[in-house]
């Protein structure tokens, strides 16, 4: 059975980073990619970036600079971390399994939502 | 960046009605657009990928059209479990980028 599950802090203060952990079970990140998507509170969904089988990254260009994908095969963990963080990053964050060929992300996490605030 | 124009942001329809939601690529995505479902509280659910192929487990009322920048997304005899938010996403490139989501209410 194919899970993702998000985890990680609920309330981040302004300026500091965000830090989540996405668990997987029932396939290997070596045969499939992890994107992150988030959505804020009543919006539509946004990419953020991606994690390839072969362990190399991709990023939405508005993000990049702040954005940071990476893994722990051995765990089967995918980790986010994105730094100095603004009030306008309060969303639900979600991971989600993205086939290896025609990438279309099939499976997803429940989300876990993270208020930035003070 | 591909952006993904969808139509219409909100719809209102009866039980048994059919309803059509349109996405417009800014360029040729070759098919390569997915439609989700998302409930409130939830993770979005894939149901169609490459325009028109149904996930398992989605019903045969939901269909999927089009080509070149040009894409349908419909459900025909409109359920109460249909009443959800609608969006597509284009996936022939990075960044990936979604429609902006059709609200399907009850009239």
């Amino acid at each position: 059975q194919v899970q993702l599950k998000e985890s990680g802090p609920g309330l981040v203060q302004p300026s500091q980073t965000l830090s989540l952990t996405c668990t997987v079970s029932g396939f290997s990140l070596t045969s499939y990619h992890v994107s992150w998507v988030r959505q804020p509170p009543g919006k539509g969904l946004e990419w953020m970036g991606v994690i390839w089988t072969g362990g190399s990254t991709a990023y939405n260009s508005l993000l990049k600079s702040r954005l940071s994908i990476s893994r722990d095969i051995s765990k089967s963990q995918v980790f986010l971390k994105m730094n100095s963080l603004q009030t306008e990053d309060t969303a639900t964050y979600y991971c989600a399994r993205e086939m290896p060929v025609a990438p279309v992300m099939d499976a997803w996490g429940q989300g876990a939502s993270v208020t930035v605030s003070s | 960046d591909i952006q993904m124009t969808q139509s219409p942001p909100s719809l209102s329809a009866s039980l048994g009605d059919k309803v059509t939601i349109t996405c417009q690529a800014s360029q040729n995505i070759n098919k390569y657009i997915a439609w989700y479902q998302q409930k409130p509280g939830k993770a979005p659910r894939l149901l169609i990928r490459y325009t028109s192929t149904l996930e398992s487990g989605t019903p045969s009322r939901f269909s999927g059209s089009g080509s070149g920048r040009d894409y349908s997304f419909s459900i025909s005899n409109v359920e109460s479990e249909d009443i959800a938010s609608y969006y597509c996403l284009q996936y022939v490139n990075l960044p990936r980028t979604f429609g902006g989501g059709t609200k399907l209410e009850l009239k």
